[in-house]
């Protein structure tokens, strides 16, 4: 178990160029979630993925994000145009699907922290 | 929508000594889960304890339990005999048992200081 890795754990930008994040997660989690945490807040919930399909957008997820996680393995969220309101720090998180459902451990990287400029 | 409640920004306890860390929630639901992770500078949230709104046993784990009052939809954490290595963010967070149990509901959050 090496935990979840997220690349890179920064990155600067300038305003309307697009990034990508990259997340590995467990290697035998189902479940890939993303977050985005604001200075000052809690994370909030943008993304599910249920092995490949993605299951769940929030509201927050504009038009400009997209996530995609090919072969229910690796995930990447996309911003694209960035914006400065799109600084934060990303998170993205894994889990086993149990029977149960809410009990299931949830294992977080360390997020990417986005600056843009 | 579900909300989460921490109604105190940040709190300070002397090492060994015992501080407890506020939680309330809101939900019309009757069965969820309830978390509270720490996020240390590190930035990695580290799952703390969690506690399953059916059991009414609270939830305990080494120096870690927590207060768990349904009706009153409140959620404490109490740390004991607070170490160095407890100094981080600490996050209550609500999950529903139903249809939409993929998601963490979290609060603002509440920094704690353990002073030598």
């Amino acid at each position: 178990d090496t935990g979840v890795s997220q690349n890179p754990r920064h990155k600067i930008t300038k305003r309307g160029q697009n990034v990508t994040f990259r997340c590995d997660p467990i290697s035998e989690h189902n479940r890939l979630y993303w977050y985005r945490q604001t200075l000052g807040q809690g994370p909030e919930f943008l993304t599910y993925f249920q092995n490949e399909a993605q299951l769940e957008k929030s509201r927050l997820l504009s038009d400009r994000f997209s996530a995609e996680r090919p072969k229910g393995s690796f995930s990447t969220l996309e911003i694209q145009r960035t914006e400065q309101g799109d600084s934060a720090m990303y998170l993205c998180a894994s889990s086993l699907a149990s029977p149960s459902g809410g009990s299931e451990k949830l294992f977080f990287g360390s997020g990417t922290q986005l600056s843009v400029l | 929508a579900q909300t989460v409640t921490q109604s105190q920004p940040e709190m300070s306890v002397q090492e060994a000594e015992t501080v407890t860390l506020s939680c309330t929630y809101d939900t019309s639901e009757s069965d969820y889960y309830l978390f509270w992770y720490k996020q240390p500078p590190s930035r990695q949230m580290i799952l703390v304890i969690r506690q399953e709104a059916y059991k009414q046993q609270n939830a305990t784990e080494n120096r870690f339990s927590v207060n768990f009052q349904k009706a009153a939809k409140s959620f404490s954490l109490k740390i004991s005999d607070s170490q160095l290595g407890d100094a981080a963010m600490y996050f209550c967070a609500y999950r529903s048992s139903g249809g939409s149990n993929y998601k963490l509901t979290f609060g603002k959050g509440t920094l704690l200081t353990v002073n030598p």
